[in-house]
């Protein structure tokens, strides 16, 4: 079973659409993140969740939108995509916001036209 | 605010040679340190992380790393390479009493020449 699940994990669309990422961890944990890695294999923290609430909020354009249903998923939504949003986003999760390992998914490759 | 800087962005080694990646960061709090490993167009996969016990940390694949605070590094050793450690190596801080992001560095891809 997978710890930390991502689909899509290749999405293409062009400019200016809207699209979603579904993020979802059987670990039973409380904390989730998203992470962005960029075309230079650079990784940022974009948002985190504890319990369903948004602890960390870097900055990003509020184009982006998390949203967490439960404590098992963490969706993110982009509105009007840019080129520049190009990249693979990567989930992870964490036992509580206290705790130090976080486990990643595979990621999720947008390719934006 | 904390940052890591891992120097060399491609190292090449020989198969059965000491693997060598290096690693500095910056904290204004006591920190944790991890590393982690991304193999192609994969996840990425915690290999050991230092949590303020032990200074030598061993994790899994025979890799190791050891936090000096005196030079502010943590870096990370295989004594020697396999075929299957060619990857790209992320080395992250996260401070110890606070929102737990991690901060990675900007990667090191591991080339291992037969």
């Amino acid at each position: 079973d997978t710890a930390v699940s991502q689909t899509p994990k290749y999405l293409v669309t062009q400019m200016g659409n809207d699209k979603s990422i579904k993020c979802e961890q059987n670990l039973g944990h409380d904390t989730m993140y998203w992470y962005k890695q960029d075309s230079k294999k650079f990784l940022k923290i974009m948002f985190s969740y504890n319990n369903k609430e948004l602890i960390i909020n870097e900055t990003v354009p509020n184009r982006f939108s998390p949203k967490s249903p439960d404590k098992a998923h963490l969706n993110l939504h982009i509105n009007s995509l840019e080129l520049g949003d190009s990249a693979v986003y990567f989930c992870a999760s964490s036992q509580s916001v206290s705790t130090d390992t976080q486990y990643f998914g595979p990621g999720t490759r947008l390719t934006v036209l | 605010a904390q940052s890591v800087t891992q120097l060399g962005s491609h190292v090449s080694v020989s198969e059965g040679a000491l693997v060598l990646l290096r690693c500095n960061y910056s904290s204004s709090v006591p920190p944790y340190l991890f590393w982690y490993v991304q193999y192609p167009n994969q996840g990425l996969q915690l290999l050991l992380k230092y949590t303020s016990a032990a200074t030598l940390v061993k994790g899994i694949n025979g890799f190791e790393a050891e936090f000096k605070k005196s030079e502010t590094s943590f870096h990370l050793t295989k004594p020697s390479a396999h075929m299957s450690d060619a990857a790209e190596y992320f080395c992250a801080v996260s401070d110890s009493a606070g929102r737990r992001a991690l901060t990675f560095g900007s990667g090191t891809r591991l080339q291992v020449q037969p």
